[in-house]
């Protein structure tokens, strides 16, 4: 079935860029998401990008998509403590189902 | 305007006992999806409902557990008899269509103890 994966941790110091990659296997895939959760509240949508496009900028968010290889990545520019949380990768062929990887534990240092 | 609310934020039981996780999507919102959270794991899809019917219960771990909605709004997850691997946070999301962004309620944090 339709798998999401991603890496369980980053660290990075206040000021770096950030990147949180991930890998999906369902090539009908539509929509690509990036969800931010903070503790002890839910998922937020924090950017998504369709899967006829390559890059979408927001602000200090980039992301990028490699469709042949199946590759998603967010890269936060200058982060901040206020960005440490866990980000989740996700994948959407059109319908209502949207598969999640395990989600990516991100710690901004001092 | 107000967004997704769950119900309790924590709950706490003995194996065995039966819970009732509670949700309240936004307003006008026809699609509700109830996922499991479990420490370490993506988020796992348990059902979906588009207004007060449910079309895909594939998700659900057991037959220990069931969903309903009424009035297209209001729904409730039970979970009977539970088991300590159902410890985990059930999150709750809404969405004006199927193919919209989900909106994610906070979660409760079951604990079979």
């Amino acid at each position: 079935g339709e798998d999401v994966e991603q890496s369980l941790f980053l660290s990075v110091r206040e000021g770096d860029s950030s990147v949180i990659n991930c890998t999906y296997t369902d090539s009908s895939s539509t929509y690509l998401y990036w969800y931010k959760q903070e503790p002890g509240a839910g998922l937020q949508l924090l950017t998504y990008i369709f899967s006829n496009m390559d890059m979408k900028q927001d602000q200090r968010l980039t992301v990028l998509l490699n469709k042949k290889d199946k590759h998603l990545s967010l890269r936060i520019a200058d982060t901040q403590t206020g960005d440490s949380a866990i980000y989740f990768c996700a994948e959407s062929a059109g319908g209502f189902k949207t598969i999640f990887g395990a989600g990516t534990r991100l710690f901004v240092k001092a | 305007g107000a967004g997704v609310s769950q119900s309790p934020s924590n709950k706490v039981t003995e194996k065995g006992k039966d819970v009732e996780l509670r949700c309240d999507p936004i307003s006008g919102h026809t699609a509700l999806y109830w996922y499991r959270q479990s420490l370490g794991q993506g988020l796992e899809f348990l059902i979906y409902f588009q207004g007060n019917s449910a079309p895909d219960k594939s998700g659900l771990p057991s037959d220990r557990f069931s969903a309903e909605r009424t009035g297209g709004s209001v729904s409730t997850l039970t979970i009977q008899r539970t088991q300590q691997e159902d410890s985990a946070v059930y999150l709750c999301a809404s969405s004006p269509d199927p193919s919209y962004e989900q909106y994610f309620g906070p979660g409760t944090r079951l604990t079979v103890t």
